[in-house]
């Protein structure tokens, strides 16, 4: 089976560093990808991590470590357009999602 | 410009009438999903196809129907029997399911029962 647990909500300001983690259980597992959703609007793709480690694109960093089952989606310099809903998800088979973190960034 | 295109944007469906939402890609792609999202959740799956005639039922799909006559089509039918039908529906595509990859979603519909 396959689970996926992030915290359902997060609170910033603009400018600041916010971290969304993600822990995960899954049979068979290909890294692990993240997703930005505004409200109403439909999931995009953000990054994707096959090995441990950090990747960074621009102000967004994704992290894994699969030893741990775990990984986090780092967000820089926040912005008011950020306000979103991220979600974590194993790219692969189904592509299963979690419930996803709603983010609130605040003036 | 390549993509997923889903239609229509908003439905408004009597209680008891079946309803058939489109979902079409010009990626070639071979797999496509249907994805049902219910207001401050995430997305559960519905049903999936890895290839043209052959679709497998996800976590929720009790009450839907789909078919894949054609590789760039996976329309999705909302019977009678799904008893809570309002929901916003995503249908999204990737390269395939057997190596890890990116989906592209569409823009979703937006089905209310009234």
């Amino acid at each position: 089976g396959q689970s996926l647990e992030q915290p359902s909500e997060v609170t910033a300001v603009e400018g600041a560093i916010v971290q969304i983690n993600c822990t995960y259980q899954t049979s068979g597992f290909y890294g692990l990808s993240w997703y930005q959703q505004h409200d109403g609007g439909a999931p995009t793709f953000l990054s994707y991590n096959a090995l441990d480690g950090l990747e960074e694109t621009g102000r967004f960093s994704s992290f894994l470590s699969r030893s741990d089952s775990y990984g986090y989606l780092l967000l820089q310099e926040l912005q008011m357009k950020d306000s979103a809903s991220y979600f974590c998800a194993p790219p692969f088979n189904k592509f299963y999602f979690g419930s996803g973190t709603k983010l609130n960034v605040k003036p | 410009d390549g993509g997923i295109t889903q239609s229509p944007k908003y439905l408004f469906r009597k209680e008891g009438q079946n309803v058939t939402l489109s979902c079409e890609q010009n990626l070639n792609h071979d797999a496509m999903y249907w994805y049902r999202q219910d207001p401050g959740q995430g997305l559960r799956l519905i049903y999936y196809s890895q290839i043209v005639n052959d679709f497998q039922k996800g976590d929720i799909a009790e009450g839907y129907s789909v078919s894949r006559e054609k590789k760039e089509s996976f329309p999705l039918t909302v019977t009678s029997a799904q008893k809570n039908p309002t929901a916003f529906y995503l249908c999204a595509s990737s390269i395939g399911t057997g190596v890890p990859g990116e989906l592209f979603f569409g823009e979703g519909s937006r089905l209310t029962v009234l």
